[in-house]
């Protein structure tokens, strides 16, 4: 596997279930983040890990939950969602511990519908 | 605070045309700019960015960008659309002396005719 992976690729789920989206980098980067792509709307970040550590949050409801255990992975918990939520998930991970100038690289993302 | 607009959502174009994707950022500090490319079903690649000096920027594929900062825009340009260009163009600015937030716009969506 090469750059950043995501799965599933496709999720559906009911509004009381609890699943997880999945993120690895191949990358060998030290910044990994999670963004929400909605029909229409600008590409939303939710969050930002540099070096296993969180430092951004993008006031994103609680039902969202992120996790990442080291600087390869990253996962979104996913519990009691709305329909509104439903979008596609983009990872990306970076280089370094995350300046501006540096190059995002994302993954095919995660559709998730919520009925 | 940073923002940045594209204007059209959608752009169609013949093949062998010049392509044009406008974009313009709001930013009371000097921007870093950048504009990727989603095509179908895959997530975004970058196409190319400025950060400092030159301000013409060359990328993949053939497209490139000028930083016009009395303009405040950085719009794609490229003299000759081919059909794979058919894809989703995203523009986005950082800051700056800040960590690694970018902020993007709507996107625009290019259609290649034949």
């Amino acid at each position: 596997e090469t750059g950043v992976t995501q799965t599933p690729r496709h999720l559906v789920m009911g509004m009381t279930n609890k699943k997880s989206l999945k993120c690895e980098q191949h990358l060998g980067h030290n910044a990994m983040y999670w963004y929400k792509q909605s029909a229409k709307k600008p590409l939303e970040l939710m969050f930002v890990y540099n070096f296993k550590e969180q430092t951004e949050n993008n006031s994103v409801p609680s039902r969202f939950s992120p996790e990442c255990p080291n600087s390869s992975h990253l996962f979104l918990h996913l519990h009691t969602l709305q329909p509104e939520d439903s979008a596609l998930y983009l990872c990306a991970s970076s280089q370094g511990g995350g300046t501006s100038t540096d190059t995002q690289y994302f993954g095919p993302g995660t559709r998730l519908t919520v009925l | 605070a940073q923002s940045v607009t594209q204007l059209g959502s959608h752009v169609s174009v013949s093949e062998g045309a010049l392509v044009l994707l406008r974009c313009n950022y709001s930013s009371s500090v000097p921007p870093y700019l950048f504009w990727y490319v989603q095509y179908p079903n895959q997530g975004l690649q970058l196409l190319l960015k400025y950060t400092t000096g030159a301000t013409l920027v060359k990328g993949i594929n053939g497209f490139e960008a000028e930083f016009k900062k009395s303009e405040t825009s950085f719009h794609l340009t490229k003299p000759s659309a081919h059909m794979s260009d058919a894809a989703e163009y995203f523009c986005a600015v950082s800051r700056t002396g800040a960590t690694n937030k970018l902020i993007f716009g709507t996107g625009t969506l290019l259609a290649v005719q034949p």
